[in-house]
């Protein structure tokens, strides 16, 4: 079967550095993408990785290594509003995008 | 750009009543729209796919004749939930594809609509 599995949840301190990670097993691969997703609302595009390294886009960085079917997001200086469920998803064999769970990032003063 | 919008943001129906969805493209043409839902504190499920002028494909468990989809344009897809239960209370989120794009997967998603059924 197909699976994704990330930590539910997670806690880090308003400034510092919070990684978080996501392993895949899926038949084939397309690229992998994270979400940020705040509650009650709708997820919103962080990143897309289909290459393997690392991806940079300001305070957010993604990285991917396909041969461990592995990802992790880097979040930098973190904020308050940082505070979400952070999804990551991957596109199968069959461009079909395939859900984690999500992990819920809680951070405090 | 990529803006798609929902409505209704919330709807309370009462159970046995049916309630119709709206997903909108503002700003570009979506070939493929996508419906989810998601139960509280859950990942996003798949319910089907839908592309335009064509009938959508429902994913394993999901009742094509309970969950109505209609991609009638390039920029408009409905989903209706007929004779809603109170079961089938979620949030119901809409995503799309930009067309033109076949190289790019990310999906642009609607605000979601909350629904009640009582």
């Amino acid at each position: 079967g197909q699976n994704i599995d990330q930590p539910t949840e997670m806690t880090a301190t308003e400034g510092a550095i919070v990684q978080i990670n996501c392993t895949y097993q899926t038949s084939g691969f397309n690229g992998l993408f994270w979400y940020q997703q705040h509650a009650g609302e709708a997820p919103t595009f962080l990143s897309y990785n289909v290459l393997d390294g690392l991806e940079e886009k300001g305070r957010f960085s993604s990285f991917l290594s396909r041969s461990k079917g592995y990802s992790y997001l880097l979040l930098k200086e973190l904020q308050m509003k940082d505070s979400a469920s952070y999804l990551c998803a991957v596109i199968d064999s069959n461009y079909q995008l395939i859900w984690g769970a999500g992990t819920k990032l809680i951070i405090k003063p | 750009g990529a803006v798609v919008s929902q409505h209704p943001s919330r709807v309370i129906c009462k159970s046995g009543t049916s309630v119709k969805i709206e997903c909108r493209s503002l700003d570009f043409q979506a070939t493929t729209m996508f419906w989810y839902r998601q139960f509280p504190k859950k990942s996003l499920m798949l319910m089907a796919t839908s592309n335009e002028g064509s009938k959508a494909t429902y994913e394993q468990g999901v009742e094509k004749d309970k969950f109505l989809i209609n991609h009638a344009s390039l920029t408009l897809s409905t989903l209706t939930v007929t004779s809603a239960h109170p079961e089938d209370s979620s949030f119901y989120i809409c995503s799309a594809r930009r067309q033109g794009s076949p190289d790019s997967y990310e999906q642009y998603f609607g605000p979601g609509t909350r629904l009640t059924v009582t």
